[in-house]
């Protein structure tokens, strides 16, 4: 079936570094993409979206890049924190259905 | 924001029991909820998609005798696991999609079978 996956399954950066997580995703009929941030024994929080018809979204220091092509995501953290230490997951929805597909999920370690 | 509250955060019963766990949106409604459950080190994979007033639409691999879903307004879902088992130690999480962006989801409830 289809899924979502991820290159990297931990990323270690320095405090203060920028972070880059990737995923690639195989459904081209999706519309809708979502990372979200967990920690550990907590459910995941949402941290930022795209729909398919764009390819770059901003937010507070979190940028999303969707590259169609490659059917290709990434998620870019700004001046990475400690408290940015998770387990980041990136979600798709197929727009045939309203249910999201996760994909492996990338943990980040920060190191002060 | 939108808030999917998810009751009880853990719990430990004996292999045979059941064990219902309560998914509520509490300032929103939610005429769908989604259930997941997840493995340690591992990704979320979608059980059951909850639909208010309708049965729910279980993934393929999940026996709906054994996990039953209630979804009886739209503000509650219920998943009961029935007849536990160690192998169904997981943690399991509840979600749905209000107005505001991005699903929301539960805190989540680890369940240990002993």
């Amino acid at each position: 079936g289809e899924s979502v996956g991820l290159h990297l399954p931990t990323l270690s950066v320095q405090e203060g570094d920028n972070s880059i997580i990737n995923c690639a995703y195989s459904n081209s009929a999706s519309d809708y993409f979502i990372w979200y941030k967990q920690e550990s024994g907590k459910g995941p929080q949402f941290i930022i979206d795209i729909r398919s018809n764009m390819d770059k979204r901003q937010g507070q220091r979190v940028t999303v890049l969707l590259n169609k092509t490659v059917k290709h995501l990434s998620l870019q953290i700004a001046a990475t924190q400690p408290g940015d230490s998770a387990v980041y997951f990136c979600a798709e929805r197929n727009n045939a259905g309203n249910m999201l597909t996760f994909g492996g999920g990338t943990r980040l370690m920060v190191k002060p | 924001g939108a808030v999917v509250s998810q009751h009880p955060s853990w719990v430990i019963c004996k292999s045979g029991t059941s064990v219902k766990i309560e998914c509520r949106s509490l300032d929103f409604q939610a005429t769908t909820m989604f259930w997941y459950r997840q493995f340690p080190k591992q990704s979320l994979m979608l059980m059951a998609t909850s639909n208010e007033g309708s049965k729910a639409t279980y993934e393929q691999g999940v026996e709906k005798d054994k996990f039953l879903i209630n979804h009886a307004s739209l503000t509650l879902s219920t998943l009961t696991v029935t007849s536990a088992h160690p192998e169904d130690s997981s943690f399991y999480i509840c979600s749905a999609r209000p107005h505001s962006p991005g699903y929301t989801f539960g805190s989540g409830t680890r369940l240990t079978v002993v």
